[in-house]
């Protein structure tokens, strides 16, 4: 059971908008940058999103990344067959120890 | 590029030992955190254990702590972890992961493949 909470499985039709929520705490998400990752299937993870609203290189501008009090969201906009993966969110851990948490991933199915 | 190569995953008895290593290259290791981050069968991602860029911090997931070690030889490029008193539910895709800094913090930029343990009798 993971500290981070995300929602199982969200799913929404090509071309529309989707959006994966992960809920925390003040001792982590609330006062810490949120990461969220994108794995596809059998393969590794790839950062998507850091700094809770940055992309790295490469990322496009489809996928960005919120954060409100203790929640984060990730969104999709303009989804692709090839966004099918599992997402995670993660941040940092500061109060009751210096440890990376992931949620626990959420399956995008595009129909 | 920044590539990483895991190796030393198998199957190993409960209450054995296993040696997990990550070489890298495509960037100065010796500026980067690194990370061991897992993933049991079907499961989600499970952080292990970050090291700082010189060795000298190092932090551990609960469950491992006291039974598993990071390590790192800059000169190298090679990161380790060293893990003691396995247990069933230690099976796991193991994940070697570049921090975008020096220290630790949460963002993982690159990953290798990753290398299969499996703890059985």
């Amino acid at each position: 059971q993971s500290v981070l909470t995300q929602p199982p499985s969200v799913s929404a039709a090509p071309g529309q908008k989707v959006t994966i929520s992960c809920s925390g705490s003040s001792s982590n998400i609330g006062n810490n940058y949120v990461s969220w990752y994108q794995q596809l299937p059998g393969t590794a993870p790839k950062l998507l999103i850091y700094d809770t609203d940055k992309r790295p290189s490469g990322i496009p501008d489809r996928f960005s990344g919120s954060k409100s009090g203790t929640s984060a969201t990730l969104g999709i906009t303009g989804l692709q067959t090839g966004d099918e993966a599992d997402y995670y969110c993660a941040t940092w851990e500061t109060v009751l120890s210096a440890n990376v948490l992931f949620g626990g991933g959420t399956r995008l199915t595009v129909l | 590029q920044v590539r990483l190569v895991e190796s030393g995953g198998g199957v190993v008895q409960p209450g054995r030992s296993l040696r997990l290593s990550c070489t890298a290259s495509g960037f100065t290791f010796t500026n980067y955190g690194m990370h061991w981050v897992r993933q049991a069968p079907g499961k989600g991602l499970e952080w292990v254990a970050v090291l700082s860029h010189d060795g000298n911090n190092k932090f551990y997931a609960d469950s491992v702590k006291g039974r598993f070690t990071i390590s790192r030889d800059n000169s190298k490029n090679t990161l380790n972890l060293q893990m003691s008193s396995l247990r069933a539910d230690d099976t796991a895709v193991y994940y070697c992961a570049k921090d975008m800094y020096s220290s630790s913090s949460q963002f993982l930029t690159s990953w290798g493949q990753g290398a299969l343990v499996t703890v059985s009798s």
